[in-house]
This record gives structure tokens, C-alpha cells and sequence, in this order.
């Protein structure tokens, strides 16, 4: 699977929109990229996750850049209950899930000022 | 509600004594995952298992042992081997929507 490269730290003001990078740039045309956080002491918990196109749910927005070999997620609007560390990871495809170990990064601490 | 259970929460091992960490899913998953997790650190890999009675190694395998007898479940026992087994353990499982669910963690503490 494609490694990824992410900030170790960002800080964002409340309301704001929170932006957070992720380089792949050794992606495979069939790997996904997902996001994932993970609250103090808590699992992680899916995000949202693409393949080209961007996507957006109730939580957040994914923007792939054209190549793939970026990706950024926004929180549109955070708040304090954002504070997490945000994972972005890159699959194998959807048909091969679960033949190849995935790992995952010390991704981006994301602290939400007040 | 379909999920990923972990039990106990919390956990407390003597040096030298082995101690089992439950993991049960009931989302019909073929692929699971036990991770490690060491404060401010990224998830390690322990073992996974693609399907029953199957299972490989990952990067930190040394002084785990693993099962899956069952699809549900895939029980993880940190041995007397494992010299340094404190620290914040996850299991997961793979789904063709959303990737991995996790569980909610154990945290084994030695004492």
C-alpha cells in the first residue's frame, strides 16, 4: 500500500474551516484514500474516504487533487469536540480488501482554539 | 447496532503472566486487525486474519500469539514474551464501505 505524508500538528480556530493535507504521491489508480479520527482514547472513527472525484458527507469534505497524489479533508465549520488526530491512509481497491496489511502513520494532531 | 467490541476496558497484568484481550464483531467481516498503540504514536500492526483459521504476523508480532476459530471473533493474548506490553491495543475489521471499524480499545497496563 501507498504511503502517506501528513503535518504532525495544526491548530485552527473555532468556526473556522479546518484544512488538513495528505501527500500520496506513490498512490495506485485502484487505492482509495480514506480518513480516519482518532478522539484521546478513543478508536478511530471513519470519515469519509475517495478515488477521484471529491466527496463530501455530514462530517467533512475530501478535495483529490487531479494527479491523486494529494488530498486535503475539511471540516467546514470546526468545533471544540474536532480536537482529534486525523489519519489519512491509502487502500488497496474495494475488491481487495483485507489481502494486504494496512498501516497506519502518526497522522495530524488537530487542536480547535477556542 | 452492528460493531466491534472490545472487553475489558482496562486491564491490569503482573510481569510474567499471560492475559487475553476479547475482540467480537458482529458485522459479518472476513478481514480483522489488532494494532498497537504506545502514547503519541501511530497504530502499529500486531496480527491480522483474512478469513477463519488463517492469520499472519504483522510488524510487532513478537510476544502475541492470536486465533480465529470464528468469524466473529479474534482474540489477541499478550504472552510473558512480550517484554514491554503496556500500552493502548485496537482491533479492527474491513468492510467494502467504510474501510475499518474500530473497536474502542484496551488499555493493558503492567503492574
Amino acid at each position: 500500500d501507498a504511503k502517506t505524508t501528513q503535518p504532525p500538528s495544526m491548530d485552527c480556530a473555532e468556526g473556522r474551516a479546518a484544512n488538513l493535507p495528505c501527500n500520496h504521491s506513490t498512490i495506485s489508480g485502484n487505492e482509495y484514500v480514506y480518513w480516519y479520527r482518532q478522539i484521546h482514547s478513543q478508536g478511530p472513527q471513519y470519515i469519509i474516504h475517495g478515488l477521484k472525484n471529491n466527496e463530501t458527507n455530514e462530517m467533512a469534505s475530501l478535495i483529490i487533487t487531479e494527479d491523486r497524489k494529494s488530498s486535503t479533508l475539511i471540516l467546514p465549520h470546526a468545533t471544540l469536540r474536532d480536537t482529534a488526530v486525523y489519519y489519512c491512509i491509502v487502500s488497496p481497491s474495494i475488491s481487495n480488501f483485507g489481502n494486504e496489511k494496512l498501516t497506519f502513520g502518526t497522522g495530524t494532531r488537530l487542536t480547535i482554539i477556542p | 447496532d452492528g460493531g466491534i467490541t472490545q472487553s475489558p476496558k482496562y486491564l491490569f497484568r503482573k510481569e510474567g503472566q499471560n492475559v487475553t484481550l476479547s475482540c467480537e464483531q458482529n458485522l459479518n467481516h472476513d478481514a480483522m486487525y489488532w494494532y498497537r498503540q504506545d502514547p503519541g504514536q501511530g497504530l502499529r500492526l500486531i496480527y491480522y486474519s483474512q478469513i477463519v483459521n488463517d492469520f499472519q504476523k504483522g510488524d510487532i508480532a513478537e510476544g502475541y500469539s492470536v486465533s480465529r476459530e470464528k468469524k466473529e471473533s479474534f482474540p489477541l493474548t499478550v504472552t510473558s514474551a512480550q517484554k514491554n506490553p503496556t500500552a493502548f491495543y485496537l482491533c479492527a475489521s474491513i468492510g467494502l464501505n467504510y474501510g475499518y471499524t474500530f473497536g474502542s480499545g484496551t488499555r493493558l497496563t503492567v503492574v
